[in-house]
This record gives C-alpha cells, structure tokens and sequence, in this order.
C-alpha cells in the first residue's frame, strides 16, 4: 500500500531548539493528521487539519495543510525532553466508496538536554 | 474514560497456533481498523470495518481474520498461515460520516514467537 513521505527519518535537536518535519505525497489529501508515538504505546492524535492553507496550534506545535493539498508541515517550538518520539502524519482521501488512510513512516524525534 | 482498550499488552504464539487479540472501544464509534507495525515502518493496514457485520481486507490482510459482531468489539486472529507474525499489532477507531474523521488509537499488542 502507498505510504507517505516523511522527513527528516530522525533528528537530534538540543533542548530549546525549534523542530520542523513535513509530509509529502503526489496525491491529494482531504484531511492531514499528525500523531505522536512513544515507546511500547500507539499514537495520540495531536492535530487534525480539514482545509488547504489552515494553520493549527496545540500548544507549542503548529501544523499547516499544504495549499496544493499534497504536503503538511508540524512544527514544535522550543523542544523539551518529553517531546521524544515518533512523529508520524497521515492523510485522508475519498477512494472507492470510503475514505482511505495513508499513514507516513514517521519521523523520530531525540532531544538533548 | 472513553477510550480504545487492547489486551494483552504482550502476547506468545507457538509454531502453528493461532492467536487472537482483543480490541474494545467506547467512544461509540461505527469505524474500526486493525494494523500492523515493524521496526522502523509505518502503519500497515490488515482489516477495517465500518459498520457492525462487515469488514474488508486491508493491504496485508492474508493470514490474519477478524470478526464485527458487536460495534464495539473488533477481534483479530492472527492464524498459523501468517508465516512472520512478529510484530506491534494498533487497533483503532474512527467517527463514521460525511467527513473523514481522525482514527484514535490503542495502546497496541506486541505478538512475538516462542
């Protein structure tokens, strides 16, 4: 099945630096999500986008639905340790009667202190 | 709390044995998946269902069989056909309706081999 592209694959930020990762696929999307995951444990949602050009924020994150519709950006601002994991997106689109899920292979997040 | 609940956490299969593992949500939702997760990878979807007495294959779906007979529960068996079951095992559960709705997730089943 298609998965998206994600990058970058991993990162080492220091603690208090801003992060940046984006999301990218030749298809277009009707809803971009971005999930956290942590060890052992299965994704959180931490924001869902419906419309090209929204921007969102939760917190220190913000999101933006590309206007082309074919890529999203997350951005975490001032990183802490607790921001450790995987970050994956995922993008919805109407496909043979229903609504796929299509899931990118994550991005994972190493913060020193 | 409303929420999506896997069990067991960790799960042991024996050469030829099938497994089965749990999935319960209570967030009344009419949608519920099942994927499969490897080192390294993303999300690879074996089963969905969105609606009480049916379910379709996803793109890994042979060797692995699900159930719907209640909207809350959404089994999944891992059968002896299903030659490299060693991995992270998510369910999840979405909104049904006009609009895509975000799947929510559990907190995942880790199948290893004796």
């Amino acid at each position: 099945g298609q998965q998206l592209n994600q990058s970058p694959q991993s990162m080492f930020i220091q603690e208090g630096e801003d992060v940046s990762m984006n999301c990218t696929s030749s298809s277009i999307f009707n809803t971009w999500l971005w999930y956290k995951q942590e060890p052992g444990e299965g994704p959180v949602l931490l924001i869902a986008l419906y419309k090209a050009g929204e921007l969102t924020s939760n917190g220190r994150l913000t999101a933006q639905f590309g206007i082309t519709r074919k890529d999203s950006f997350l951005n975490i601002s001032a990183s802490i340790p607790s921001d450790v994991g995987i970050y994956f997106c995922a993008g919805t689109r109407w496909d043979s009667g229903t609504y796929k899920y299509i899931f990118g292979t994550g991005t994972r997040l190493k913060v020193l202190a | 709390d409303g929420g999506i609940t896997q069990s067991p956490k960790y799960l042991f299969r024996k050469e030829g044995q099938n497994v089965t593992l749990s999935c319960e949500q209570n967030l009344n939702h009419d949608a519920m998946y099942w994927y499969r997760q490897d080192p390294g990878q993303g999300l690879r979807l074996i089963y969905y269902s969105q609606i009480v007495n049916d379910f379709q294959k996803g793109d890994i779906a042979e060797g692995y069989s699900v159930s719907r007979e209640k909207k809350e529960s959404f089994p999944l068996t891992v059968t002896s056909a299903q030659k490299n079951p060693t991995a992270f095992y998510l369910c999840a559960s979405s909104k049904k309706g006009a609009n895509n709705q975000p799947q929510h997730f559990g907190d995942g089943t880790r199948l290893s081999i004796l």
